[in-house]
C-alpha cells in the first residue's frame, strides 16, 4: 500500500520552455504532497508543500513563480518548471504526507536535463 | 535549526563484512527518525521508523538503533545488492512547532563488493 506514481521519469528540454512532473498517490489519498530537489552527493532539500486545495508553502529562497506547484486533488500534485534553464537540471522528488506508518511515501523521482 | 549528519560519507565493504552506519541529529523535540534506502535515479525507499532512544528495529540484514543524540544502522554479513546510498531523517515534534517536514541528511553510499 501507499504507492506514490511519479512521472516523467527522465525528461531533457530546452532551455525557455516549461515542463511539469506529476505525482499520483494510487492507493490513498495524500491531504499534503513534499517537493524536494536532490543534486549529486547531495541531501534532499525540500522546496515545497502542498496542501490540497490550497496555496502551496514555499521553502526561503525557491522562487514561487519559478516553481509552480498544484495540488487540486487529494491525488494528484504537480510541480511544473516555467522557463527552464541549465541550472534547474537536477534530480526532483515528491513525498506524500499523511501516511505516517508506511514512512512518508516517495515517488520514484524525475530526473530534468535542460540543455 | 535541526540537523542531521551521516558518517562516513562512503564505505566499502567486502561481502559477508559487517559494519555500521551513523547518523547524528539535533532536533529539538524527536518525532520520529527514519532510514531510508536510495538506490541510483530512484525516489528513497523506506525502512526503518525509530521513535524513542532505545528502540531498535530489524529487516533482513539490517538492524537500526536509536539514541538520544544518534541512530546506527548496522549491516550484518551484507551482499552486493545492499550497495546504495542510506539516507537518514529527522522529524520534529509537533509540541515543539514541527510538523510532517523531514531534515534529511547527506546519506552515506555503501559499496559491497563480491
Amino acid at each position: 500500500g501507499a504507492v506514490v506514481s511519479q512521472h516523467p521519469s527522465r525528461v531533457i528540454c530546452k532551455s525557455g520552455t516549461s515542463v511539469k512532473i506529476e505525482c499520483r498517490s494510487l492507493d490513498f489519498q495524500a491531504t499534503t504532497m513534499f517537493w524536494y530537489r536532490q543534486f549529486p552527493k547531495q541531501s534532499l532539500m525540500l522546496m515545497a508543500t502542498s496542501n490540497e486545495g490550497s496555496k502551496a508553502t514555499y521553502e526561503q529562497g525557491v522562487e514561487k513563480d519559478k516553481f509552480l506547484i498544484n495540488h487540486a486533488s487529494l491525488t494528484l500534485s504537480t510541480l511544473t518548471v516555467t522557463s527552464a534553464h541549465p541550472e534547474d537540471s537536477s534530480f526532483y522528488i515528491c513525498r506524500a504526507g499523511g501516511v505516517a506508518r508506511y514512512g512518508y511515501t516517495f515517488g520514484s523521482g524525475t530526473r530534468l536535463t535542460v540543455v | 535549526e535541526d540537523q542531521v549528519t551521516q558518517s562516513p560519507e562512503a564505505l566499502r565493504l567486502q561481502e559477508g563484512e559487517s559494519s555500521s552506519l551513523n547518523c547524528s541529529y539535533t532536533v529539538s523535540g524527536l518525532r520520529g527518525l527514519f532510514w531510508y534506502r536510495q538506490d541510483p535515479g530512484k525516489g528513497p525507499e523506506f525502512l526503518f521508523t525509530l521513535y524513542s532512544a532505545g528502540e531498535e528495529k530489524e529487516k533482513e540484514r539490517l538492524k537500526a538503533t536509536l539514541t538520544k543524540k544518534e541512530s546506527f544502522l548496522h549491516i550484518t554479513a551484507p551482499k552486493p545488492e545492499d550497495s546504495a546510498t542510506y539516507l537518514c531523517a529527522v522529524q520534529a515534534s509537533p509540541l515543539q512547532g514541527g510538523s510532517e517536514k523531514l531534515v534529511f541528511g547527506k546519506g552515506t553510499k555503501l559499496t559491497v563488493n563480491p
